[in-house]
């Protein structure tokens, strides 16, 4: 069974521009939760989506969203880049209570 | 909202020895507490977890425990291996689809 993947692997973008990370969750895992990973503040979480619908939201700002579509396929996006949103962006896909997460998006803003 | 805390931020160890990461949470409503193992350039993976019903769990030579009094979880490890290097995670949620709050991680070095 494919895990969860996370493209592109790597994203170096400036600041002011935007960007969309994708997530393919395991297949027949319906909830997909979005984490920023950073040194020294851990995980983050950002938000989590359920057969389309955001179920549960961190405490990031409005420049980052995210949505979730019919195949439970999932993307970000952030918008007006700044340096402080360069990050390690992992989603994870849930069975129960377990989250499976993918190998991340290392997101560098320049 | 739930606060969780992790300390050390590093521990280094010699094989063979035992290793402990302890984590306090601030929500007296959590009720699942897992534990996730990062390795380099992967995500996290769930290696242990436990509930509040119960105090201590094994499973081979990582254990956790809890003290729900005192709002603490630990992990445990026995026999390190060089292969236990990694960055190690604790987590708190009120279960069900609850979010998953993190600590801020642990890097585990094990020397040979």
């Amino acid at each position: 069974k494919a895990g969860v993947t996370q493209t592109p692997r790597y994203l170096i973008k400036t600041r002011g521009q935007q960007v969309t990370l994708s997530c393919s969750p395991i297949s027949g895992h319906r909830s997909v939760s979005w984490y920023q990973q950073t040194p020294g503040q851990g995980l983050q979480f950002l938000f989590e989506y359920f057969s389309e619908t955001q179920r549960n939201k961190g405490n990031f700002p409005g420049r980052f969203s995210g949505r979730q579509f019919s195949n439970s396929r999932s993307e970000m996006n952030v918008s007006t880049l700044e340096l402080g949103d360069s990050a390690l962006y992992l989603c994870a896909s849930r069975r129960d209570e377990e989250l499976f997460f993918g190998s991340g998006t290392q997101l560098s803003v320049l | 909202g739930e606060n969780v805390e992790q300390h050390p931020s590093t521990l280094s160890v010699q094989e063979g020895d035992s290793a402990v990461i302890k984590c306090t949470y601030s929500d007296s409503a959590s009720n699942y507490f897992p534990w996730y193992k990062q390795e380099l350039g992967k995500g996290p993976q769930l290696i242990i977890d436990i509930r509040s019903n119960v105090g201590e769990k094994k499973d081979q030579r990582i254990a956790v425990t809890l003290n729900k009094t005192a709002k603490h979880f630990s992990l445990h490890i026995t026999e390190t291996q060089p292969e236990d290097s990694a960055v190690y995670f604790c987590a708190a949620s009120k279960g069900g689809f609850q979010k998953l709050v993190f600590g801020t991680g642990t890097r585990l070095l094990v020397s040979p």
